[in-house]
């Protein structure tokens, strides 16, 4: 079946623009997290949401992040007024409930490079 | 707070050899604990978990880990390492809680395998 995809693979931005980055999850997976690899470091937790409960948002790193799931299907993670620090790839992962003893399952990132 | 630590940033091992891949972990309870595999420009891919029961967990492509309570350690194991084993490998954890969702990944240790 199809795994979790996102979109796009690649982006490129000038410092002070908006990016917004999508995920589409693995059909009937109510849990979806997002993830920053930084180059030479580990995966920062960013953001998560689990069905209709209020999303755990504690990793995100300042209020330029934010991030919606509609339909409890397709998420957009959006970086506002982009920094040079933002550059990363941006992960996302879903898994099936209960999610806290399920694998999680990565779509392949979007690399952001801001210039 | 849970935390993780993969104390090596490479492993280097000669194919056919042994390979051992360290993490210890720090939870408040009892853990969840997660092996993953990322190869180049691809996403995570999950290996193995260990939830409960025995402390040997056999997992995908021959890798195995065990869980040791009393060192907080959950190390990753194959007994004959190939070439194609090269990879980024990252152990996390999830305290178990019933609530408790986001997973605290090490910082990955680069796994070399020549010939």
């Amino acid at each position: 079946g199809a795994g979790v995809s996102q979109s796009p693979s690649n982006k490129v931005t000038e410092k002070g623009k908006d990016v917004e980055l999508r995920c589409d999850p693995i059909s009937g997976h109510t849990a979806l997290y997002w993830y920053r690899q930084s180059l030479g470091q580990g995966l920062e937790f960013l953001i998560y949401f689990q069905g209709n409960s209020a999303p755990d948002k504690s990793g995100l790193p300042s209020d330029r992040f934010s991030a919606e799931r509609t339909g409890g299907s397709v998420s957009t993670l959006t970086i506002q007024r982009t920094q040079q620090e933002d550059s990363a790839v941006y992960l996302c992962a879903s898994s099936s409930r209960p999610g806290y003893y399920n694998e999680q399952f990565f779509g392949p990132g979007t690399r952001l490079t801001v210039l | 707070a849970q935390s993780v630590a993969q104390p090596e940033d490479q492993v280097n091992v000669a194919e056919g050899n042994p390979l051992t891949v360290k993490c210890t972990y720090s939870v408040s309870g009892n853990p969840y604990l997660f092996w993953y595999v990322q190869y180049p420009n691809r996403g995570l891919q999950f290996l193995l978990k260990y939830i409960t029961g025995d402390n040997l967990v056999k997992g995908s492509y021959g890798f195995e880990a065990e869980f040791n309570k009393s060192q907080t350690s959950f190390h990753l194991k194959k007994p004959s390492a190939l070439v194609s084993d090269s990879a980024l490998y990252f152990c996390a954890v999830r305290e178990n809680t019933g609530t408790a969702s986001k997973l605290t990944f090490g910082t990955g240790t680069r796994l070399q395998v020549t010939l």
